[in-house]
């Protein structure tokens, strides 16, 4: 099976600009998360998607959206980009059946870089 | 507040040795652990997991322990390799109702010198 799958890999914007990353979970996987890496804080949970619907989110302010797909495909949104935004961000899938411990699967990351 | 620690920043081993990289948790709710193996600029790896019901678990050369009373994780790598060179998270999983999420520690960096 093909793993998870995240574009672009690199990213390069301004200050004030939007950005859209996009994220295919391994197949099969409905569930999808995302986490922002940084130096200082380490990884950190944005939000979870499952069946389309927004079920989990991590204390990140508005500015961070995301949408899932009826594929599973799912895209992570940020706007009004800050320099603090520079960070790896990375896309997680699972199977995620309700109530059982699953693994989650990670893609390589979208490295954002914010001018 | 950071629910888990990973309290040491680095560890060197040589080859051949044993490799233990430790993890604390303060929330007792936490009932899934994991821990992944990270390359600079790729996403974390999937290492081993252990549920809260389990003390031991081990897949190869590589074993998790978990001590619950003391709220505390370890994962031991026999031998080490080189190629085990990374940085090393410890997560846990505390799911709710609405779905789960992990929290990760802010990684071990091990180096294995040949």
């Amino acid at each position: 099976k093909a793993g998870v799958t995240q574009t672009p890999r690199y990213l390069i914007k301004t200050r004030g600009q939007q950005v859209t990353l996009s994220c295919s979970p391994i197949s099969g996987h409905r569930s999808v998360s995302w986490y922002q890496q940084t130096p200082g804080q380490g990884l950190q949970f944005l939000f979870e998607y499952f069946s389309e619907t927004q079920r989990n989110k991590g204390n990140f302010p508005g500015r961070f959206s995301g949408r899932q797909f009826s594929n599973s495909r799912s895209e992570m949104n940020v706007s009004t980009l800050e320099l603090g935004d520079s960070a790896l961000y990375l896309c997680a899938s699972s199977l995620n059946f309700q109530g059982v411990q699953e693994t989650q699967y990670f893609g390589p990351g979208t490295r954002l870089l914010v001018l | 507040d950071q629910q888990v620690k990973q309290n040491s920043p680095s560890l060197s081993v040589q080859e051949g040795r044993i490799s233990i990289l430790n993890c604390d948790y303060t929330n007792s709710m936490f009932d899934y652990f994991l821990w992944y193996k990270k390359y600079p600029a790729e996403g974390p790896t999937f290492l081993i997991s252990i549920s809260s019901i389990k003390d031991k678990n081990e897949d190869g050369r590589f074993t998790v322990f978990l001590n619950k009373s003391a709220k505390h994780l370890s994962l031991h790598i026999v031998p080490s390799q080189p190629g085990d060179s990374a940085v090393y998270f410890c997560a846990a999983s505390h799911p709710n109702q609405a779905g789960t999420a992990l929290i990760f520690g802010k990684g071990t960096t091990l180096s294995v010198s040949s």
